[in-house]
């Protein structure tokens, strides 16, 4: 069945550090990826978009790793601040389908 | 611009009575989406509008749920009659492109529906 698993549900790190969360997915064949950002009784911002024929892209404190054979999205935060501390949530798309969603890990960001 | 507007934020309603939903999304944007959440649950696609036309209905759970999108602009989503597992925050979005362009979904802050 197809599934997108993001790696865990929370994760903590210290202020400043670099945040790592991590999309994997089995059945799809994306044709592009997603990250929004979603705050507590708020719909979810987008971030960044990557292709599949991309390897990386980058926006500000931001990076976005996207490996078709591996099959796995990567979401790097560099120099956490507080202000980061959401649930970010991974989705794709095959091409001309709507997005599916992952469930999103939160982030803490600790001062 | 203005965002993508949901109304109402909350329904709290009894089983079996009949709750709309509404959306407004941004002037302009031909591609509207319904998703919704239930608790514990990722964020599942319902269905899709293409202007004013229904592209692609396939997340739609039963023949409850009911959604229009009147002359392109606006979009309403009726429940009737509501169930308890109908119970979650139901989000629409908007977007101007297909969703693959650089900007994604323009998501609205979600109806946080409740059936009692």
């Amino acid at each position: 069945s197809q599934k997108i698993e993001q790696n865990s549900e929370a994760l903590n790190i210290q202020e400043g550090k670099t945040a790592t969360l991590t999309c994997n997915y089995t059945n799809y064949s994306p044709a592009y990826l997603q990250w929004y950002r979603q705050d507590p009784g708020r719909g979810p911002v987008f971030l960044l978009l990557i292709r599949e024929n991309e390897k990386e892209k980058r926006k500000e404190r931001l990076k976005v790793t996207f490996d078709t054979t591996l099959k796995q999205s990567l979401f790097h935060i560099t120099a956490s601040q507080p202000a980061d501390s959401a649930t970010y949530l991974c989705a794709l798309s095959p091409w001309s389908t709507p997005l599916v969603f992952g469930k999103g890990t939160r982030l803490s960001v600790i001062a | 611009e203005a965002g993508v507007t949901q109304f109402p934020s909350h329904s709290v309603i009894e089983k079996g009575q009949t709750v709309t939903l509404r959306c407004d999304p941004i002037s302009g944007h031909d591609n509207l989406y319904w998703y919704r959440r239930v608790m514990g649950k990722e964020i599942k696609f319902l269905l899709h509008f293409v202007k004013e036309s229904k592209q692609d209905e396939s997340g739609m759970p039963n023949n409850r749920f009911l959604a229009e999108r009147t002359g392109g602009t606006y979009s309403t989503l009726k429940v009737q009659p509501a169930e308890l597992e109908d119970s979650g925050v139901y989000f629409c979005a908007s977007s101007q492109e297909q969703g693959w362009g650089d900007y994604g979904y323009t998501f609205g802050s979600g109806t946080r529906l409740t059936v009692v």
